[in-house]
């Protein structure tokens, strides 16, 4: 079965560039989304087909996907974006999520 | 806007059976493929269902597969998610999403706990 793998923690101190990755077999053949889930809350996508922004999602989240990597990067990071983040992708009908990364601002 | 509210969560004993609804609005139901996605305390998300906009098609997690049935009504325009031989490692938040080309939008969940 298809997997997804993300590092379980990422640190970044205010102001600066948090890139958070997913790596999967060939993920670059795949739209990859990513979701921003804050304690006690549901998630939220804050990229979609790689590197769309929905509406209402700063620009400083953007995203990127090619060979077996997909990368959330948060530019100017604010002490609001600590949360998890989870990557997804699809396969054979099935959603496919990497196991979170924990993202703290300090 | 699209909302989804979930219920029907709550404490169950191993090997019963709880079900689970979701009620859509603010958007055309019958348009969209629909999920159930889980998780479990303190872990990650777990994809568990899908059914497609029509109905026609299901798809089952492996861990649910036989267990868990989904199905919507497009008059009420709820999704539903029968659960049956439930299992300790069950309890989580479940939550209804809806699926197009922007991602999963996402209810806000209801806790199912499985419990003796």
């Amino acid at each position: 079965s298809y997997e997804l793998t993300q590092s379980p923690s990422v640190s970044v101190s205010p102001g600066q560039t948090a890139s958070i990755t997913c790596s999967g077999d060939k993920l670059g053949d795949r739209y990859t989304c990513w979701y921003q889930q804050k304690p006690g809350q549901s998630p939220v996508v804050v990229i979609y087909q790689d590197a769309k922004r929905p509406s209402g999602i700063p620009e400083r989240f953007s995203g990127s996907n090619s060979g077996n990597t997909a990368t959330l990067t948060i530019s100017g990071t604010q002490a609001v974006d600590e949360a998890d983040y989870y990557c997804q992708a699809w396969d054979n009908n099935t959603a496919i999520f990497g196991g979170g990364t924990k993202l703290t601002v300090l | 806007e699209v909302r989804l509210v979930e219920s029907g969560g709550g404490l169950v004993k191993p090997g019963g059976s709880l079900r689970l609804s979701c009620a859509a609005s603010g958007f055309t139901f019958i348009n969209y493929n629909m999920n159930w996605v889980r998780q479990a305390p303190g872990k990650g998300l777990e994809w568990v269902s899908t059914i497609t906009s029509s109905g026609r098609y299901i798809y089952y997690a492996d861990s649910v597969r036989g267990r868990f049935s989904i199905s919507r009504d497009k008059a009420k325009n709820s999704l539903y998610l029968q659960m049956s031989s439930l299992r300790v490692e069950d309890t989580a938040v479940y939550y209804c999403t809806r699926q197009d080309i922007t991602g999963l939008s996402w209810g806000q969940g209801t806790l199912v706990i499985v419990s003796s």
